[in-house]
C-alpha cells in the first residue's frame, strides 16, 4: 500500500459547524503534515507530527487543531472557520522527518466555508 | 524574499520542444532538494530528487548549483502530457527540525 488516503473529498460547511478532515497511511511512515493550498498558489505547511507528536506548528490559527491518535492516522479539526480558510487541504506523510526522500501526498480535501 | 522562488510563467511551448525551469533558495542550509509536478485540482506527485553531481530520467534532468543556490529542471522532447505546474521544493532546517518548503510553481503548457 503506497497510498495516503484523505476523506471526505469534498466538504462544505458553515462558519458555525465543526467538522474533521481525515488522512490514513500505511506505508509504515512516521512522519505526517497537514498542508493548506489556495488556488494558484503553491502548498503552504500548517503541521508536522513526528513519532505521533507535534513537531511543527506553523503559527496556524486555533480554529485548526490537528490530532495523530496513532501512526497511520491524522486528523485535522474544524471549528468556527472563515471563507478565507477555503482551500485544498492536503495530507501527506514521509519515512520519518528527517528522510529525505519525497512526501506522499494524498488526493486532499476540497474544503468550502460558507 | 521568498525562502524559494521560481517564474510562474506560463511558459508556453511547442511539441517536441526542449524547455528549462529554475529555482532560487534563499536559505543555505537547505539539505535536500525535490521537483514536484501538479495537475489542476490534483496533489502534488514527486518528479524527481536533485542531486549535487546533477540527475537524469528519461526526458528529465535536474541540476544543483548549491554555490549559486539554485535549481533546475530541463525537459526535453516535451509531451502534451507535461502540461503541468512544476514546484520546486526545498528541505531546510529550522529551530532544529527538517520541513519543505515549496517554491511558487512554474505553469506549463505544451501545445499541439
Amino acid at each position: 500500500d503506497t497510498e495516503v488516503t484523505q476523506t471526505p473529498k469534498h466538504l462544505v460547511m458553515g462558519m458555525t459547524n465543526k467538522k474533521s478532515l481525515k488522512c490514513e497511511q500505511h506505508m509504515g511512515h512516521r512522519a505526517m503534515y497537514w498542508y493548506k493550498q489556495k488556488a494558484k498558489k503553491p502548498p503552504e505547511l500548517m503541521f508536522v507530527y513526528s513519532y505521533e507528536k507535534l513537531s511543527i506548528n506553523e503559527s496556524v490559527p486555533s480554529r485548526f487543531s490537528p490530532e495523530c491518535p496513532n501512526s497511520s492516522l491524522l486528523n485535522l479539526h474544524l471549528h468556527a472557520l472563515q471563507p478565507e480558510d477555503s482551500a485544498l487541504y492536503l495530507c501527506a506523510s514521509s519515512p520519518t522527518q528527517d528522510r529525505a526522500d519525497g512526501y506522499t501526498f494524498g488526493s486532499g480535501t476540497r474544503l468550502t466555508v460558507v | 524574499r521568498k525562502e524559494v522562488e521560481q517564474d510562474p510563467g506560463p511558459f508556453n511551448v511547442p511539441e517536441g520542444a526542449t524547455v528549462a525551469f529554475n529555482c532560487t533558495y534563499s536559505n543555505s542550509a537547505s539539505q535536500s532538494f525535490f521537483w514536484y509536478r501538479q495537475d489542476c485540482r490534483k496533489e502534488p506527485k514527486l518528479l524527481m530528487s536533485v542531486y549535487s553531481s546533477g540527475n537524469e530520467d528519461g526526458r528529465f534532468t535536474a541540476q544543483l548549483n548549491r554555490a549559486s543556490q539554485y535549481i533546475s529542471l530541463l525537459i526535453r522532447d516535451s509531451k502534451l502530457s507535461d502540461s503541468a505546474t512544476y514546484l520546486c521544493v526545498v528541505n531546510i532546517i529550522a529551530s532544529g527540525t527538517y520541513k519543505y518548503i515549496f517554491g511558487t510553481g512554474t505553469r506549463l503548457k505544451v501545445l499541439a
